[in-house]
């Protein structure tokens, strides 16, 4: 079984901290993706990554980077973290880039007060 | 870009009833179309997706319907059980070019036993 691991369920961070948010796929996918899930709005793609060390922004990628220096593991970067980056936070693979199987980590709840 | 729109945000029904979620797109070049449950604490997994040259498809007691002409798709749950209690996610996009997979807003399945 495919399985994408999210490195912290649960973070409480303060307005400004720096934020990292950790996911590893253990079945070679190519392709890894943030996706950040709000109530009412569903799944939007924040950044999303095809190859190691290569990026593509997706549709709300404003005050996010992201960084893929191995296959397997792809972190999502809060630089400076906002009260409106409160959400869950999903990591997901696949093998093909969109039109394939995702697959989903369990997910981030990030609080920032 | 894509846009999708779901219905309803929240469903309930008797256990054993039939439940039913539609979905509208946009873009009349997509052509991929997938369908994730989400259970409680949980990431989404794929239940089943159709591409444009299907009109319907089935995997046991779900089933899938796709209208082109009128751009929407919808899921259907037959002898619905408790175990089909979920937040449900449908998902637009087409594999020409670079288009992303675009999700709609999600249904809250609730199944009264």
């Amino acid at each position: 079984d495919v399985k994408v691991t999210q490195s912290s369920r649960y973070l409480v961070k303060r307005t400004g901290e720096k934020v990292f948010l950790e996911c590893v796929q253990d079945m070679d996918h190519e392709n890894m993706f943030w996706y950040r899930q709000d109530p009412g709005l569903g799944l939007r793609l924040i950044y999303f990554s095809y190859d190691v060390k290569m990026k593509e922004k997706g549709d709300i990628p404003e005050g996010y980077s992201v960084s893929r220096e191995k296959k397997e593991r792809f972190s999502l970067i809060l630089e400076s973290a906002s009260t409106n980056q409160t959400s869950m936070y999903l990591c997901a693979s696949s093998v093909g880039q969109h039109t394939g199987e995702l697959f989903f980590g369990e997910g981030s709840r990030l609080t920032v007060l | 870009g894509e846009n999708v729109e779901q219905h309803p945000s929240t469903l309930s029904v008797q256990e054993g009833d039939s439940a039913v979620i539609k979905c509208t797109y946009s873009d009349s070049a997509s052509n991929y179309f997938p369908w994730y449950k989400q259970e409680l604490g949980k990431g989404p997994q794929l239940i089943i997706d159709i591409r444009s040259n299907v009109g319907e498809k089935k995997d046991q007691r779900i089933a899938v319907t796709l209208n082109k002409t009128a751009k929407h798709f919808s899921l259907h749950i037959t002898e619905t059980q408790p175990e089909d209690s979920a937040v449900y996610f449908c998902a637009a996009t087409s594999n020409f070019g670079n288009e992303k997979l675009t999700f709609g807003t999600g249904t809250r399945l609730t199944i009264i036993p």
